[in-house]
């Protein structure tokens, strides 16, 4: 089975705190994404990254930033922090191919700024 | 920005009953990719099914199945013989050209 896993499932944070959010994948798999999901929007794609030292902007990059350094592992970084980027963060993986493929999702993290 | 539209917000089903949920899509290209995933409350999301814009034939998983009409850009998830496991957050997504889209998401609720 793939797994996905994800370094925190609840974090609070202070505003203007550097955050680090970790995703690993134990599946080989090229592609990784980080969403964020809030009520009544859906899952916005944040970034994604379909190699090492890869990225990709997505949808709402903004305030965030990502490092990719292994296969495995996609870390999503909150520069400074800031109370709207309060919500659940989710990140995903597929196999070489793209978004066309299924996407396997770790458990999230629900991240709140104070 | 292209988007995936889930009208119903919410609903509701009796174990056992069959439920439709609805969603559309806009995009300008002739192939793509239509999935519904399923986030059951605290737990991760999973593919129910995934559907090729190519296909004509519907996609079908056990008990779910779609119903794809390209001309109307409609993607809807029939669950039949809903069972209380089904309950879950259900999100509609659409994939082309390196672009995802997820809908808001149509919370369903089975009740015994």
């Amino acid at each position: 089975d793939v797994k996905v896993t994800q370094s925190s499932r609840y974090l609070v944070k202070r505003t203007g705190e550097k955050v680090f959010l970790e995703c690993v994948q134990d599946m080989d798999h090229e592609n990784m994404f980080w969403y964020r999901q809030d009520p009544g929007l859906g899952l916005r794609l944040i970034y994604f990254s379909y190699d090492v030292k890869m990225k990709e902007k997505g949808d709402i990059p903004e305030g965030y930033s990502v490092s990719r350094e292994k296969k495995e592992r996609f870390s999503l970084i909150l520069e400074s922090a800031s109370t709207n980027q309060t919500s659940m963060y989710l990140c995903a993986s597929t196999p070489d191919g793209g978004g066309y493929n299924e996407q396997f999702f770790g458990p999230g993290t629900r991240l709140t700024v104070l | 920005a292209q988007t995936v539209t889930q009208s119903q917000p919410e609903m509701s089903v009796q174990e056992a009953e069959t439920v439709t949920l609805s969603c559309t899509y806009d995009t300008s290209e002739s192939n793509y990719y239509l999935f519904w995933y399923k986030q059951p409350p605290s737990r991760q999301m999973i593919l129910v099914i995934r559907q090729e814009a190519y296909k004509q034939q519907n996609a079908t998983e056990n008990r779910f199945s779609v119903n794809f009409q390209k001309a109307a850009k409609s993607f809807s998830l029939k669950i039949s013989d809903s069972q209380l496991g089904d309950t879950a957050m259900y999100f509609c997504a659409r994939y082309n050209n390196n672009d995802m889209r997820f809908g808001a998401g149509t919370r369903l609720t089975v009740k015994p």
